[in-house]
């Protein structure tokens, strides 16, 4: 059981939009910054979005992330099939002194 | 560009060891803080461990405190996990990487990872 709560998939079609929450507490989300990770199939994962809504040099401005109170989005608009993956949240929790991650949302273009 | 090699890996027995390598090339190794993610086949990511640029800060995840062991060579580019008293459920792949933060994360390079399975 992963300590930051995310559901399990989502999906909507090319061109939409998806939304992936990330539900933590005080000792996590809500006094630290989240980051996000897309790992596609097979692959090792690659930072999407960090400081809760920042992105990293080469990312489009698709994925964009936000963060209020101890939860967390990340927003995929324009999907596409290019985006199916797993998207993991991340972030430092102060109680447990580890980085917690969350259990993973597969993303599914229909 | 950033290549961070990782190599160790293998099967095990129960109660067996195991020392990962991870090369590092491309950055400037010596000044930045690193860390091992695991991640069971088919399952999410887990946190293991966290080393800063000297050796000085260490952290470990509850799961393998007191079994593995992070130290870095910082005139050979390396970065190394030992472990110890491997268990089944340690079996994963393991991903060497980078987090410049400390009490962060912000895993910006990844390595290809290396398979680990305990099995008997």
């Amino acid at each position: 059981q992963s300590v930051l709560t995310q559901p399990p998939s989502v999906s909507a079609a090319p061109g939409q939009k998806v939304t992936i929450a990330c539900s933590g507490s005080r000792s996590n989300v809500g006094n630290h910054y989240v980051s996000w990770y897309q790992q596609l199939p097979g692959t090792a994962p690659k930072l999407l979005i960090y400081d809760n809504d920042k992105r990293p040099s080469g990312i489009p401005d698709r994925f964009s992330g936000s963060k209020s109170g101890t939860s967390a989005t990340l927003d995929i608009t324009g999907l596409q099939t290019g985006d199916e993956a797993d998207y993991y949240c991340g972030t430092w929790d102060s109680s447990l002194v580890v980085v917690v991650f969350g259990g993973g949302t597969k993303v599914t273009v229909l | 560009e950033v290549q961070l090699v990782e190599s160790g890996g293998g099967l095990v027995q129960p109660g067996g060891s195991l020392r990962l390598s991870c090369a590092a090339s491309g950055l400037s190794f010596s000044s930045f803080s690193m860390v091992w993610v695991r991640q069971v086949p088919g399952k999410g990511l887990e946190w293991v461990s966290y080393i800063d640029s000297g050796s000085t800060t260490i952290f470990y995840a509850d799961s393998v405190k007191g079994r593995f062991t992070i130290s870095r060579d910082n005139a050979k580019n390396s970065l190394y996990l030992q472990m110890n008293s491997l268990r089944v459920e340690d079996t994963a792949v393991y991903y060497c990487a980078r987090d410049p933060r400390t009490s962060d994360c912000f895993i910006d390079y990844w390595g290809q990872g290396t398979l680990v399975t305990v099995s008997s």
